[in-house]
């Protein structure tokens, strides 16, 4: 299976901050990465696909950017919404063997 | 607007099996996969794999091989899991979502777009 590594595994940053949270997968996976974002309690909400292409209604403070293996996900100008915790997933296996990434939470400091 | 409403919590004892409803609405069941995905307290997402409802065709991953079974009622639109010689490690929040995948360069990717809210499933004796 393709690991995939994040990190941080947790941050502190304060409203209207850029944050860069980072995702490695243990092998090449092109441009197969999506980012999801989850609340305590809710499911995860996808925020990028094809690791740079923004799901429709989501923030365009949101990108992602990268291909191989590294891979990254910025929250431009942060907003009280936006403290969650942010997973990583590898699709260039599908439609087998998919897998997330440990998760990044993103604290108020 | 597309939803996925998932079976209430169950408590079940080591040993037993669990069946989880998804009931989608909005769109067009047969279309796409519905995939399970689960979280054990504090821990990552983890994939257990999917089911293509309307035409059958499920996936299991090979942690899963034997104990998981997915299975589909599409006069209703419901999606079902089945989880059986339930461990404490199986204690979690189980999720369906639907995967409205996207093709890019002559080939399809997942794109989990879609969430159920969530089942808890606890294994204790």
């Amino acid at each position: 299976d393709i690991q995939m590594t994040q990190s941080p595994s947790s941050l502190s940053a304060s409203v209207g901050d850029r944050v860069t949270l980072t995702c490695r997968a243990s092998e090449s996976i092109s441009s197969s990465l999506n980012w999801y974002q989850q609340k305590p309690g809710k499911a995860p909400n996808l925020l990028i696909y094809s690791a740079s292409s923004l799901q429709s209604g989501i923030p365009s403070r949101f990108s992602g950017s990268g291909s191989g293996t590294d891979f990254t996900l910025t929250i431009n100008s942060l907003q009280p919404e936006d403290f969650a915790t942010y997973y990583c997933q590898q699709t260039y296996t599908t439609p087998r063997e998919l897998t997330f990434g440990g998760g990044t939470k993103v604290e108020i400091k | 607007q597309v939803q996925l409403v998932q079976s209430g919590a169950d408590v079940k004892k080591p040993g037993a099996s669990v069946k989880v409803s998804c009931k989608a609405s909005g769109y067009t069941f047969t279309n796409d996969r519905i995939h399970w995905v689960r979280q054990a307290p504090g821990e990552r997402l983890e994939w257990m794999g999917w089911i293509w409802p309307g035409r059958g065709n499920t996936e299991y991953p090979q942690k899963f091989q034997g104990r998981l079974t997915f299975t589909q009622d599409t006069s209703a639109n419901t999606a079902y899991m089945e989880l059986s010689s339930l461990r404490s490690e199986d204690t979690g929040l189980y999720y369906c979502t639907r995967d409205r995948g996207y093709c890019n360069g002559g080939k399809c990717y997942s794109r989990f777009e879609s969430w159920g809210q969530g089942t808890l499933v606890t294994v204790s004796s």
